[in-house]
């Protein structure tokens, strides 16, 4: 089915191991974005790409790196886990249309659960 | 900075009651504004939008209006089912720039359907 498809659905990180979460999308959408959710915060973006080479920080970007090489892909690293770093995250697409980017809403994917010890 | 406000919650009803769910904003300029729901161990699906002031989104027998003298999005249905039961955020996107900084969320609204 076509979508958003992030892996791994479960992870337990130690603190100071790297991860990398992958997002995949197979809608040709040139906007890609990465949010992390906590109880009682809502949403909040960490990097976001509105193309291949492309990328940028949103609110809460310490401690994450992102890179998009392809249309299709939006990784994103933790070089360090840390405890604050336990959260859900959430990759996001959209397409493109000029200055009307997101106001046509987001595809989100399933979420990635990270617990860091 | 802009911002999303809404009820926390859990909100717990009875099956075919009214549902509303308030939502304001603050931001500059015009943002579109959407509700997006959560049901449990899933991602987050878009319920419905709103792009300008007085627009009314609906979708599923959701409806909100956009009312920009009031800065509010306040989410309503006539009769909730149990299938209803989810979490529901607020949300907003700024049209200024491309809007490429993303989605503001309220924190969520946890509503339990009980039958």
């Amino acid at each position: 089915n076509a979508g958003v498809t992030q892996t791994p659905k479960f992870q337990v990180l130690k603190t100071g191991q790297s991860m990398t979460l992958q997002c995949a999308q197979d809608m040709n959408h040139e906007y890609m974005s990465w949010y992390r959710q906590d109880p009682g915060m809502g949403l909040r973006l960490i990097h976001y790409s509105v193309g291949a080479g492309i990328t940028d920080q949103g609110e809460v970007p310490n401690g994450y790196n992102v890179s998009r090489s392809t249309t299709e892909d939006f990784p994103l690293r933790l070089l360090s886990a840390a405890p604050s770093q336990t959260s859900v995250y959430f990759c996001a697409s959209s397409h493109r249309t000029g200055r009307l980017l997101p106001r046509y809403g987001y595809t989100f994917g399933s979420g990635t659960r990270l617990t860091v010890v | 900075g802009d911002s999303v406000t809404q009820m926390e919650g859990p909100v717990t009803l009875s099956e075919e009651a009214f549902l509303t769910i308030n939502c304001t904003y603050t931001a500059t300029g015009y943002p579109s504004l959407f509700w997006y729901v959560q049901y449990p161990g899933e991602g987050l699906q878009l319920l419905l939008k709103a792009t300008k002031a007085d627009d009314k989104g609906s979708n599923k027998g959701f409806e909100a209006t956009y009312r920009k003298e009031t800065t509010s999005f306040h989410l309503e249905k006539g009769s909730v089912q149990v299938s209803d039961s989810a979490v529901y955020f607020c949300a907003l996107s700024r049209n200024s720039g491309g809007g490429a900084d993303g989605l503001t969320f309220g924190k969520g609204t946890h509503l339990i359907i009980q039958p």
